[in-house]
């Protein structure tokens, strides 16, 4: 199957700093990922759509300015998390589909964890 | 609004047969994913339906049925490595995927 591959897989920071998450197609082209945040014993919850050449779709409720997202190349996207705060500390997951636009099972990074102290 | 139903946790014996259900409402169709995920780690993907009915992959097994909005997840010969949170996802008209807040699933020697 497709490889995504995050970096880095854990990252500790202090509040007020950035952190950036990458996020890769390994093994095919991704003209579409998805960022995803995972607070302890819930569900995924999505937070933006970054699309490549093009500006990221957020979600209702995630601030932009705050969850930075640039999809420079087909096969990279990054998150960046600025001025983070400890509330800010969660599992941050990318996705990218095969294909775009259609009913195709998303593949899954290994996920970042982030704590903010 | 769009919803995704399914019990937040199951639990099971080693060898035996789990159904984990999945009921939906949402604005256009468009399939239906199972995602396993392992505590600490990242969703892989299981099944997908799109037409009514069973598909089956080895020890798993998914059903759907389109017009009652379910669909269920059957594990088969359970192990004990078949612990872990399953999740529901409905793709819906925009191909976008809705999850569920997924089942946990704790099997018993």
């Amino acid at each position: 199957g497709a490889v995504v591959s995050q970096h880095p897989s854990w990252v500790i920071c202090k509040s007020g700093t950035s952190v950036k998450i990458e996020c890769r197609s390994l093994d095919f082209q991704a003209t579409t990922m998805f960022w995803y945040r995972q607070f302890p014993k819930q569900s995924l919850m999505l937070m933006a759509t970054s699309n490549e050449g093009s500006k990221a779709t957020y979600e209702q409720g995630v601030e932009k300015d705050k969850f930075l997202i640039n999809h420079a190349s087909l096969t990279l996207s990054t998150l960046t998390v600025t001025s983070a705060h400890p509330e800010d500390s969660s599992f941050y997951i990318c996705s990218a589909p095969l294909l775009a636009g259609g009913p195709h099972e998303q593949y899954f990074g290994p996920g970042t964890r982030l704590t903010v102290t | 609004g769009q919803n995704i139903d399914q019990p937040t946790e199951m639990t099971a014996t080693e060898g035996a047969i789990v159904q984990i259900n999945c009921t939906y409402q949402t604005s256009g169709f468009n399939g239906l994913f199972w995602y396993q995920q392992h505590a600490g780690e990242a969703p892989t993907f299981l099944s997908y339906n799109v037409l009514d009915g069973l598909e089956e992959k080895g020890r798993f097994s998914s059903f759907l049925s389109r017009s009652k909005g379910y669909s269920y997840l059957l594990l088969k010969e359970l192990q004990m490595k078949d612990s872990a949170s399953y999740l529901c996802a409905v793709m819906d008209s925009n191909y976008q995927l809705i999850w569920g807040a997924g089942t946990k699933l704790i099997i018993k020697p």
